[in-house]
């Protein structure tokens, strides 16, 4: 199956640099990514929407100056936290998907493809 | 950002027996849903999925049913066992796009 793939998948930084995270397709172009953030014990929280060569779309609360989102070609997204604080720290998940709409064609959701997480601490 | 609930309730099963998660879903115009199970310190991972135009699904052991008129979704897991240890979410989405939100979130533990 497809792979999605997230680079770092740990980083400890310090408060008020900047980190950036990576999300590649490894098989498949990937016309749309999403960023999720998970804090401990808590759901996914849907953060941003990718298309590549576009502008993300932030979600509503996510502040687009602080999570720069890069999209620049089809197989790498790349989240960029930027002044990280240690509110910030959390665990940072990427999907990325072919289809515009997972049910075309007869596909299903499973053609959503996540990769392992980047867990983010911020000291 | 959006998220359907903030709490993770645990369910505890004897090793064998059935399971049973469920889910209230927020958005009735949401027309396709999805269960993922989330392993500790991974990625989500698919189990199954269902269009709303149905009311069950089955899967290998795993059964979805969603229940429309009261927005509830639930995942039957047949036989459980050990390995199926984890965080379950359901996720629901509009089958014209591939945006999915996350519901809360349900911790199966298995007892020996």
């Amino acid at each position: 199956g497809a792979v999605v793939s997230q680079h770092p998948s740990w980083v400890i930084c310090k408060s008020g640099t900047s980190v950036k995270i990576e999300c590649r397709s490894l098989d498949f172009q990937a016309t749309t990514m999403f960023w999720y953030r998970q804090f401990p014990k808590q759901s996914l929280m849907l953060m941003a929407t990718s298309n590549e060569g576009s502008k993300a779309t932030y979600e509503q609360g996510v502040e687009k100056d602080k999570f720069l989102i890069n999209h620049a070609s089809l197989t790498l997204s790349t989240l960029t936290v930027t002044s990280a604080h240690p509110e910030d720290s959390s665990f940072y998940i990427c999907s990325a998907t072919d289809t515009l709409g997972v049910w075309t064609s007869g596909r299903g959701a499973g053609e959503l493809f996540f990769g392992e997480g980047s867990r983010l601490t911020v000291l | 950002g959006e998220s359907v609930g903030l709490h993770l309730p645990t369910l505890s099963v004897q090793e064998g027996d059935n399971s049973i998660i469920n889910c209230a879903y927020s958005n009735s115009a949401s027309d396709y849903f999805i269960w993922y199970k989330q392993e500790s310190g991974k990625g989500p991972q698919f189990i199954i999925d269902i269009r709303s135009n149905m009311d069950k699904r089955q899967g290998q052991r795993v059964t979805v049913l969603l229940n429309k008129t009261v927005k509830h979704l639930s995942l039957q897991i047949a036989a459980t066992q050990p390995g199926d240890s984890a965080v379950y979410f359901c996720a629901e989405g509009l089958s014209s796009a591939s945006k999915i939100i996350f519901g809360s979130g349900t911790r199966l533990s298995i007892r020996p």
